[in-house]
């Protein structure tokens, strides 16, 4: 089955206590990304990777760190997390240029950092 | 800048009845593509229509429908003969292909109740 494997799926930490969600996908895509999701805001984009050691910065990058050192893992890191950083997070996949049928989303990641 | 705008935050129609949820988007491209997605209380997020802005024919997928009016830059989503389960949050999405790859627009989504 085509899927992107987002785990945990459930977090609570502590302030500072430096985390990863992991992100995973199965159909070769050239293209992932992260998005937070807050009430009233939508998603926004955190980082985004257009291939294998390709990452750039979204709208909201501050706080975060991603890595793509192979084609379908594409981990967030959070090194020092904080309470604004309470949220849920999506990792999405997709193909690359035309003929392309958006994104297939992960499960989704709640976050509570105290 | 692209922005992608949903007017209506919550929303909510009689199961069996027919709704339309409004979005519409500002962009300079031409060669694009539109989305609506829903998420339910399990938060996945669902693929529901996809439109390509060069396809003057408007997408349909079973109940779900849209309006797409490239000009006025509007692409409704309209659902048919509701049913308990579209009760979700929907979010309007637009797409735009370059050299740099692709950047996806959200809006801030569509709270949608279908009443018994």
């Amino acid at each position: 089955e085509a899927q992107v494997t987002q785990n945990p799926r459930y977090l609570i930490t502590v302030t500072g206590k430096k985390l990863t969600v992991t992100c995973s996908q199965n159909m070769n895509h050239e293209y992932m990304s992260w998005y937070r999701q807050d009430p009233g805001l939508g998603l926004r984009q955190i980082y985004y990777s257009m291939n294998v050691e390709v990452t750039d910065k979204g709208d909201v990058p501050e706080g975060y760190k991603v890595s793509r050192k192979e084609k379908r893992n594409f981990p967030l890191i959070l090194e020092s997390p904080s309470p604004n950083q309470t949220s849920l997070y999506f990792c999405a996949s997709s193909t690359l240029g035309t003929g392309n049928y958006g994104y297939t989303f992960g499960s989704g990641t709640r976050l509570t950092v105290v | 800048a692209q922005t992608v705008t949903q007017s209506q935050p919550e929303m909510s129609v009689q199961e069996a009845e027919t709704v339309t949820l409004s979005c519409t988007y500002d962009t300079s491209e031409n060669n694009y593509y539109l989305f609506w997605y829903k998420q339910p209380p399990s938060r996945q997020m669902i693929l529901v229509i996809r439109q390509e802005a060069y396809k003057q024919q408007n997408a349909t997928e079973n109940r779900f429908s849209v309006n797409f009016q490239k000009a006025a830059k509007s692409f409704s989503l309209k659902i048919s003969d509701s049913q308990l389960g579209d009760t979700a949050m929907y979010f309007c999405a637009f797409m735009r292909i370059s050299r740099t790859g692709n950047q996806f627009y959200f809006g801030t989504g569509t709270s949608l109740t279908v009443i018994p």
